[in-house]
């Protein structure tokens, strides 16, 4: 089975700070997918960032990187120069190379501080 | 190009009573699944439809059930409306690449479901 877990409930940030929000997952697969979405008060799930598990390169867009310590089964989201549009809850998630389901964390509320 | 398209927005129901929840599939996309995001909750899989077909299924009861229409269009049908039920329930669609395992997911904005 696969479980994905998010120990931060609530996160907050100062604009232009920099914030890291945390994942860890557990399986016996070798081959994955793991991604962080980002779900705004209009509910939307919009994907931020996706790491595949064979690279050993994590992987970045623009102000969004992750730390991905497949060993550790770890796999955090770094934003940079946070913005207002940054607040949202932001989920972790998992999904088998051969699957068709993601497997999401419980979540994390950030909000990005003026 | 139309993107995932969910209705209605919100719907108010009664225990034991049935309900039709609709997606629209983003334009292309043959794929469409289906997730339940309780309150304070992360979604869970109900199940994916693939060419009118159900192609995986989570951890739901029967009473949970689909459809997908030759236009890939879905709908989810749940009966005998349970207090637990409340949630947010999330189509996806996605169109299957051939040679590469993982398909993007386009979420839509949800319908939120209220059982009283």
């Amino acid at each position: 089975a696969q479980t994905v877990t998010q120990s931060q409930p609530e996160m907050s940030v100062q604009e232009a700070e920099t914030v890291t929000l945390s994942c860890t997952y557990d399986t016996s697969e070798n081959n994955y997918y793991l991604f962080w979405y980002k779900q705004p008060p209009s509910r939307q799930m919009i994907l931020v960032i996706r790491q595949e598990a064979y690279k050993q390169q994590n992987a970045t867009e623009n102000r969004f990187s992750v730390n991905f310590q497949k060993a550790a089964k770890s796999f955090s989201l770094k934003i940079s120069d946070s913005q207002l549009g940054d607040t949202a809850m932001y989920f972790c998630a998992f999904m088998t190379n051969t699957g068709n389901q993601f497997y999401f964390g419980t979540g994390t509320s950030l909000t990005v501080i003026p | 190009e139309t993107g995932v398209t969910q209705s209605p927005t919100h719907l108010i129901k009664t225990r034991g009573q049935q309900v039709t929840l609709r997606c629209s599939s983003q334009s292309g996309h043959n794929t469409v699944s289906w997730y339940q995001q309780a309150l304070g909750q992360g979604p869970q899989f109900i199940f994916q439809y693939y060419r009118e077909e159900e192609n995986g299924r989570g951890n739901f009861p029967p009473r949970f059930s689909g459809l997908q229409f030759p236009n890939y269009s879905s709908e989810l049908n749940v009966n005998a409306l349970e207090l637990d039920d409340s949630a947010l329930y999330l189509c996806a669609s996605s169109f299957p690449t051939q040679g590469c395992s993982y398909n993007e997911q386009f979420f839509g904005p949800g319908t939120r479901l209220t059982v009283l």
